[in-house]
Order: C-alpha cells, then sequence, then structure tokens
C-alpha cells in the first residue's frame, strides 16, 4: 500500500527565510505525489504535482519540491518564506493518479509558521 | 474561474438527526469526491463517483450513503447523526478530459457540527 509520512508535525521560520517541509513516500511503484496547502478555516489549494516528467516540480507561489527515487522523498521548498505561507501542508500520494474517482492519501499534515 | 460549490457551508444537528451536503463541481468535471477532516486530522476519503456510478470507497460508515446525479452534482447523506461526525467535510471534483495524474480541486467545506 501506499503511503505518505511527514516528518515535521510544525515548522518555525522567520520572513525571508528558506523554508524545507519533508515528505517521505513508500511505493511498490512510481508514484503521483502532490503537495496541498491549507490555510486556516479554508479548503485545500494544490500547491503542486510530480507527474514523473521532471524531478524538479514547480509549483505556485514560489514553491517547489524534488522527487528523489533513491532517498524515497518529496519535500517541498521555498527560497523566502512570506508572513502569507503560515498554513497547513499536505503531502499526499495517489494509488492510482491515472484512474478517475481514485482516492488522495493524505500525509499528517506540517504547520508551518512564519515569523516577522 | 469557476470553483467547486459546497452548501450549506455550516450545518448544526443533534444526535440522532439526518443531513444532507450538496456539492456542485466545476463545469465539465464529472467525477467527485468526498472527504472528511476532523479536528486537526489529515482529510481522509469517504467515497467517489466517476459518471455517476461509484468509484472507489473508503472508511464511510454504513449511516451514510451518497449519489451523483445526472448533472453531476452529489450529494452525501448522513443518518443517526453522533458526536464524532462532527468535522468539516470537502468535496473535491475532477475531469478525466485533464491529462493525469488527475487534479482534484477541493472546495471550500462544509463544517458539521453534531450536539
Amino acid at each position: 500500500a501506499q503511503s505518505v509520512t511527514q516528518l515535521d508535525s510544525h515548522v518555525s521560520v522567520s520572513e525571508g527565510t528558506p523554508v524545507l517541509l519533508r515528505c517521505n513516500y513508500s511505493s511498490s511503484y512510481s508514484p503521483s505525489l502532490f503537495w496541498y496547502v491549507q490555510h486556516p478555516n479554508k479548503g485545500l489549494q494544490l500547491l503542486l504535482k510530480y507527474t514523473s516528467a521532471a524531478t524538479l516540480v514547480k509549483g505556485i507561489n514560489g514553491f517547489e519540491a524534488e522527487f528523489k527515487k533513491s532517498e524515497t522523498s518529496f519535500h517541498l521548498t521555498k527560497p523566502s518564506a512570506h508572513m502569507s505561507d503560515a498554513a497547513e501542508y499536505f503531502c499526499v500520494v495517489s494509488p492510482r493518479a491515472y484512474q478517475a474517482g481514485t482516492a488522495l492519501i493524505f500525509g499528517k499534515g506540517t504547520t508551518l509558521s512564519v515569523s516577522s | 474561474a469557476a470553483g467547486v460549490i459546497q452548501s450549506p457551508r455550516h450545518l448544526i444537528k443533534e444526535k440522532r438527526e439526518t443531513a444532507t451536503l450538496k456539492c456542485y463541481p466545476i463545469p465539465r468535471h464529472d467525477t467527485v469526491y468526498w472527504y472528511q477532516q476532523g479536528p486537526g486530522q489529515d482529510p481522509q476519503f469517504l467515497i467517489s463517483f466517476y459518471e455517476k456510478m461509484q468509484s472507489d470507497k473508503g472508511s464511510i460508515p454504513d449511516r451514510f450513503s451518497a449519489q451523483q446525479f445526472s448533472d453531476y452534482h452529489s450529494e452525501l447523506n448522513m443518518s443517526s447523526l453522533e458526536l464524532g461526525d462532527s468535522a468539516l467535510y470537502f468535496c473535491a471534483s475532477s475531469s478525466t478530459r485533464d491529462r493525469g495524474p488527475y487534479e482534484q480541486y477541493f472546495g471550500p467545506g462544509t463544517r458539521l457540527t453534531v450536539t
């Protein structure tokens, strides 16, 4: 079965400093991986997705993630944090993302706090 | 751009009552998903529909049922409500016209409180 593990439940950074949110996946074959963000009392927004076309994936709002098969990781990064980045971030895997109706499996989430 | 619409946004019910949550997918999206997110928890998949047929099923209680209608909107019916059903319920939609992997677009959620 596929799963994802987010290695940090809470990350705190200062505004203007880099962000690193770590995610490891478990899969017996090439997975489809996503990062979603959830701001307080808001819905879930897709930041980026891994499609196997490129190992470095660029998303919205300056975020990017690198797929490393050798390390089974899909860490999310951003060069410079902004106050508006404070939110909950979910690493997500889809067992059969090319099949309509397939469930997404969410990690436990990482709360990102940004201080001024 | 049009987004997924969920109604109502907030719902308060008493134990043993029933509730109906509605989801209107993005126009021309043919697949709908339901997720439940408890307080401080990650979203858990309940059920999905593709072209009005059940596609995948997760940890949905037998007290819950859902369907997708001819206009592609979906309803989640919840009966004999329990305190533990209090959660944020998300609907998401996707389109098989898009190139895979299919992205799921989430609605704002319905916050259900059972008292």
